[in-house]
């Protein structure tokens, strides 16, 4: 049982356009919603995250929103810049700490 | 200040043999993890110790056998290596909720390891 979903395994942006990266959660326990970025033979990388009692976050081109009826939340990257290309993994966070992750999806960025 | 880092980088086993993966953060984190990355899976949690002298299961357990040896190092070990055990192992750590905790891990470089 899949808690959180990542449903788009790849994504394909021209430089200077919005990417938007979205992730659907089942759980209404969760506190903390994160999104990491990964380039290969590297470890994930902290992004950014959002509080389950927030809608949003912003921090420079990275915007996070929270639907909590829909359980959906979703990364916007304005403007997308080649640099972005990685893979990204969404995660949410247990009170315990504990971080259960998405699959993954793949951002390429044109220039 | 190094962050979180694993040693060894690349491994290749023979089904049956043992190895450990070692992992050490210089953050003063009290929480520690182990992940394995699978194409198509994401992370999923192996397991994790949310301070000194305790360890707890994960999601995918089996097979493998966590020591905390103090409050910088969470070591893994395979104690017999099988094919279904190759994967990239990533160990993690993170700092005690409380002000300007935002829920995240930091992560080391990895650990590609192939069993044959």
């Amino acid at each position: 049982d899949q808690q959180v979903k990542q449903n788009s395994p790849s994504l394909s942006v021209q430089e200077g356009r919005i990417s938007i990266l979205n992730c659907d959660y089942t759980n209404s326990m969760f506190d903390y919603f994160l999104w990491y970025k990964k380039y290969p033979a590297e470890g994930p990388t902290f992004l950014i995250s959002i509080s389950s009692i927030k809608d949003k976050n912003e921090d420079g081109r990275f915007t996070v929103f929270l639907n909590k009826s829909a359980k959906h939340l979703s990364l916007h990257i304005v403007p997308s810049q080649p640099g972005d290309s990685a893979v990204y993994f969404c995660a949410a966070s247990l009170n315990t700490g504990k971080l259960i992750f998405g699959q993954g999806t793949t951002l390429q960025v044109k220039p | 200040n190094a962050g979180v880092t694993q040693t060894p980088k690349f491994q290749v086993l023979k089904t049956g043999q043992s190895m450990t993966l070692q992992c050490a953060q210089d953050m003063n984190h009290n929480s520690m993890y182990w992940y394995r990355q699978d194409p198509g899976m994401g992370l999923r949690l192996i397991y994790y110790s949310a301070s000194e002298g305790t360890t707890d299961k994960g999601e995918v357990p089996n097979g493998y056998n966590v020591s905390r040896l103090n409050k910088r190092e969470f070591s893994l070990r395979l104690e017999s290596a099988a094919p279904s055990q190759t994967s990239v192992y990533f160990c993690a750590s993170s700092g005690p909720p409380g002000q300007g905790f935002r829920g995240e891990q930091y992560f080391g470089p990895g650990t590609r390891l192939t069993v044959t």
